[in-house]
């Protein structure tokens, strides 16, 4: 059974600073590591999609990576903004079943302070 | 704007009562789904539709209802039978479920209090 893992749970960084938030993942038949980012009381917004045949994406300051063999994701943030303050949630894509089913990490809550 | 839009934000209800939540569409996907969230817990699947009027359970079904008449709609009825039905529920859409890389498109969600 596919269990998704991102640590830590809260991370607080001043304004400019690069940073890494974590993923792990205990099954590496996965098609897919997405990353999404939630902010309070709002649904999720698909940042990153990384296919299992790839290492990285980059959509303007983010860049995700993915290493099936040791079961790990992280997603970088460059020059990091207030505005980036947000939850940060990655979900592993399984094969098998006829449905894009994604398990779910808890997420990192991301402050960036001014 | 295409997009999913769930109503209402805040729903509050009585134990023993049935409530249904809404989720409607506009961007032609095929696939919908039903999730929870709660605190210190990852997204957990209720329900997912494919096409229209067909529908799987997911995860954690028990005490959950939902159906799939329109490509556009996939209401979640919340019933006395779910033990903990205080959550936040979001709805989200792909193209097709098949499509394993095809991303997820979430609403706003709402908050569902049970007293």
């Amino acid at each position: 059974k596919q269990e998704v893992t991102q640590i830590p749970a809260a991370l607080s960084v001043p304004e400019g600073e690069n940073l890494v938030l974590n993923c792990s993942f205990t099954d590496s038949a996965i098609y897919n590591l997405q990353w999404f980012r939630q902010d309070p009381g709002k649904g999720l917004t698909s940042l990153l999609l990384i296919q299992s045949s790839q290492r990285e994406q980059t959509s303007g300051r983010l860049n995700a990576s993915l290493d099936k063999s040791s079961g790990r994701s992280t997603l970088y943030i460059a020059a990091s903004q207030p505005g980036d303050s947000a939850t940060y949630l990655c979900a592993a894509t399984n094969y098998g079943g006829a449905t894009n089913k994604l398990i779910f990490g808890t997420g990192t809550l991301l402050a960036v302070q001014p | 704007d295409g997009g999913i839009t769930q109503s209402p934000k805040y729903l509050f209800r009585k134990e023993g009562q049935n409530v249904t939540l809404s989720c409607e569409q506009n961007l032609n996907h095929d696939a919908m789904y039903w999730y929870r969230q709660d605190p210190g817990q990852g997204l957990r699947l209720i329900y997912y539709s494919q096409i229209v009027n067909d529908f799987q359970k997911g995860d954690i079904a028990e005490g959950y209802s939902v159906s799939r008449e329109k490509k556009e709609s996939f209401p979640l009825t919340v019933t006395s039978a779910q033990k903990n039905p205080t959550a936040f529920y979001l709805c989200a859409s792909s193209i097709e479920a098949g499509r394993y890389n095809s991303p997820l498109h979430f609403g706003n969600g709402t908050r569902l209090t049970v007293t």
